[in-house]
């Protein structure tokens, strides 16, 4: 079954507490997107991976954000210390080779309350 | 941050019409270009690529590419209720490390 897969689905957490989430690309792709959507800004990129290796950042929040792929069948996403305005669905979508399409997960819909 | 922009909509066209949606991006090197289709609580879902000049058909969508007005469009022929989304523009930028999505057109297609 082909498909990016994104844990957890829901998180709710306080204001505060670290947020660690999860995405597994399709086997095989070697690049990775994280991205935020809200519905004031829409889809924000957060962070881009080919081959493991971050290769753009620049729309992640440095202070509190951390993205890292400890292996290729695995990325992470962290927040810490979370705040209410980090409440958005959060996507991860993987693609072949650069340049082709991207495949999104789920998404995981965080709320800090 | 390079921009896609898109008419948030709605788009609202009668069941069998065909609906038009259309992005610019600014990055004149971009050289890939997509579009999603992304419904209510759910994640995008791709529909669409397009890398050259021209027009390329699938079904009932057709992508047009236009690089030197740096103008992508979508037509969707035919249309079904069941095309009532929020379609997004997509666009890979020169150096390939940043897809950047428009915020998207709301379509809604009447029976």
């Amino acid at each position: 079954d082909a498909r990016v897969t994104q844990t957890p689905r829901h998180k709710v957490t306080e204001m505060g507490q670290e947020v660690t989430m999860r995405c597994q690309p399709i086997l095989g792709h070697n690049t990775v997107f994280w991205y935020r959507q809200t519905m004031m800004q829409g889809l924000e990129l957060l962070a881009y991976f080919r081959n493991r290796a971050p290769l753009d950042d620049s729309g992640m929040p440095k202070d509190r954000f951390s993205a890292e792929m400890p292996d290729a069948t695995l990325a992470t996403l962290k927040i810490q210390p979370s705040e209410p305005r980090d409440s958005a669905v959060y996507f991860c979508a993987s693609g072949l080779e650069a340049g082709a399409e991207a495949f999104f997960g789920q998404g995981t819909r965080l709320t800090v309350v | 941050q390079k921009e896609v922009e898109q008419n948030s909509g709605p788009l609202s066209v009668p069941e069998g019409a065909i609906a038009s949606l259309n992005c610019t991006y600014s990055d004149r090197g971009s050289q890939s270009f997509f579009w999603y289709r992304q419904y209510s609580g759910k994640s995008p879902e791709l529909i669409m690529s397009i890398y050259s000049n021209g027009d390329k058909e699938d079904g009932r969508f057709t992508a047009q590419l236009n690089k030197a007005s740096q103008y992508v469009s979508l037509l969707i022929r035919d249309s079904q209720p069941s095309d009532s989304a929020t379609y997004l523009c997509a666009v890979l930028n020169q150096a390939g490390t940043a897809l950047i999505f428009g915020k998207g057109t709301t379509l809604s297609v009447s029976s």
